[in-house]
């Protein structure tokens, strides 16, 4: 069982650059989340969706954008990436019922020099 | 605005040392609090789901308690293989929102 899939694993960008982070999941899940996770610190949301074509911002969405066009797939597109979004990004995704657990994905760490 | 507060940032146990980790959490109307553990390069792997004041959760060393304002991590008797950062989430009634606080890391001493 895949589970939560992201790729890249590790990415540089220079400045200025455009990339997208990919997110799928075989599981079926409606609710799919983007986290970022500085070092020492926790996760802050950054953009999430409930389902094909619905998303909505999360706690840190500037400088981001997703879009969701399968129940699968959740790109997060960074489009002009600064340092300040150096980063572990986690893609993670749930049931649609409540208080259901989220599954992650291994990240992708992400440096912007 | 929901907030999740975790305390402390760190802790540092003796093999055998019991301890608690706490959660704070402030939310309109909570639907669901829950415990994940993190390993070094790895994503958070869920522990508990908790919902209602009272309530409580067990895995092997790990407990779970809940009330109106926090929440609590026990571990008992800790071995080195619990070292890892917990990290305690709330989602609350009105979204589905999953907001996550800073976590505390543990580091168990042989």
């Amino acid at each position: 069982n895949a589970g939560v899939t992201q790729t890249p694993k590790f990415r540089i960008l220079k400045i200025g650059q455009s990339m997208t982070l990919q997110c799928t999941q075989d599981m079926n899940h409606n609710y799919m989340y983007w986290y970022r996770q500085d070092p020492g610190m926790g996760l802050k949301l950054i953009y999430y969706s409930v389902g094909a074509g619905i998303t909505d911002k999360g706690e840190v969405p500037n400088g981001y954008n997703v879009s969701r066009s399968t129940t699968e797939d959740f790109p997060l597109r960074l489009e002009l990436a600064a340092p300040s979004q150096t980063s572990v990004y986690f893609c993670a995704s749930r049931r649609q019922a409540a208080r259901e657990k989220l599954f992650f994905g291994s990240g992708t760490q992400l440096s912007v020099l | 605005e929901d907030q999740v507060t975790q305390s402390p940032e760190a802790l540092r146990l003796q093999e055998g040392e019991s301890s608690s980790l706490n959660c704070s959490y402030t939310v309109s109307g909570l639907r669901g609090l829950f415990w994940y553990r993190q390993d070094p390069g790895k994503g958070p792997e869920f522990l508990f789901t908790l919902y209602s004041a009272g309530e409580e959760k067990e895995k092997e060393r790990l407990k779970a308690t809940l009330t109106k304002k926090e929440s609590f991590l026990h571990i008992t008797a800790p071995k080195p293989e619990d070292s890892a950062t917990y990290l305690c989430a709330v989602q609350a009634t009105r979204d589905d929102k999953i907001i996550f606080g800073k976590g505390t890391r543990l580091h168990i001493l042989p």
